[in-house]
């Protein structure tokens, strides 16, 4: 079954650096999405995007976030400055089709620690 | 707003048992969707399944089994004959109007099942 990958699976930096989160997408999909765990917390919606634009962004992705989708397969988050708040899961997810309800296929995530 | 609210953060059962996962949600969207996501070991959010608001209908699908009800805003999740690979941690999720594609998650509930 198509996956959606996410690299790498760990990233630990120091606080004030920049960091780049990957992401493949299933190939086939127009629709991608950020979402984040932070450990013992619920998964928040960061950003999705389609058609090279951000759709929707929540309060949580304020300017030192970025998504691009730099060539046909890669769809990657930025953080310009990592703060210790930070530190979280960071996941992944593509669908086919846009609107409430449709189903998201989700990455195994980045684990995210800001030292 | 929408909120997700699972009350059980952590269940240990012996296999064979069944165990309900027990899921609330508030919103005062009319159409919105309902899921479940499993996160297995391997971090990955895998989908469930999902229902909208207009169909009330409880689904089964092999050991799992779904019951949807309005009137108390819950959309339960039972795991009949529990097996030592339902051991993950599950995620009730919802999406409406109000908040266009996006999911809204609950803080989700470690199930282990034991030999």
């Amino acid at each position: 079954e198509p996956e959606v990958t996410q690299t790498p699976s760990h990233q630990v930096t120091q606080m004030g650096q920049e960091v780049i989160l990957r992401c493949v997408p299933i190939s086939n999909h127009l629709y991608f999405y950020w979402y984040r765990q932070i450990l013992g917390q619920k998964v928040e919606f960061l950003v999705s995007f389609y058609n090279n634009e951000i759709s929707e962004k929540s309060e949580i992705f304020d300017d030192q976030f970025s998504v691009e989708r730099p060539d046909g397969s890669n769809f990657t988050l930025k953080i310009r400055s990592t703060k210790l708040e930070d530190s979280a899961m960071y996941f992944c997810a593509s669908s086919d089709r846009w609107g409430i309800g449709e189903k998201l296929f989700f990455g195994s995530g980045t684990q995210l620690s800001v030292l | 707003a929408q909120k997700v609210t699972q009350a059980q953060t952590e269940i240990s059962v012996v296999e064979k048992e069944d165990v309900t996962l027990d899921c609330v949600y508030e919103t005062r969207d009319t159409t919105y969707y309902l899921f479940w996501y499993k996160q297995p070991p391997s971090g990955e959010l895998v989908f469930l399944i999902r229902r909208n608001s207009f169909d009330e209908q409880n689904e089964i699908s092999g050991r799992y089994s779904w019951n949807f009800q309005k009137s108390t805003s819950s959309f339960n999740f039972t795991i009949t004959a529990s097996q030592v690979v339902d051991s993950a941690v599950y995620f009730c999720a919802l999406s409406g109007q109000g908040g266009s594609e996006k999911l809204v998650f609950g803080k989700g509930m470690k199930l282990t099942v034991n030999p």
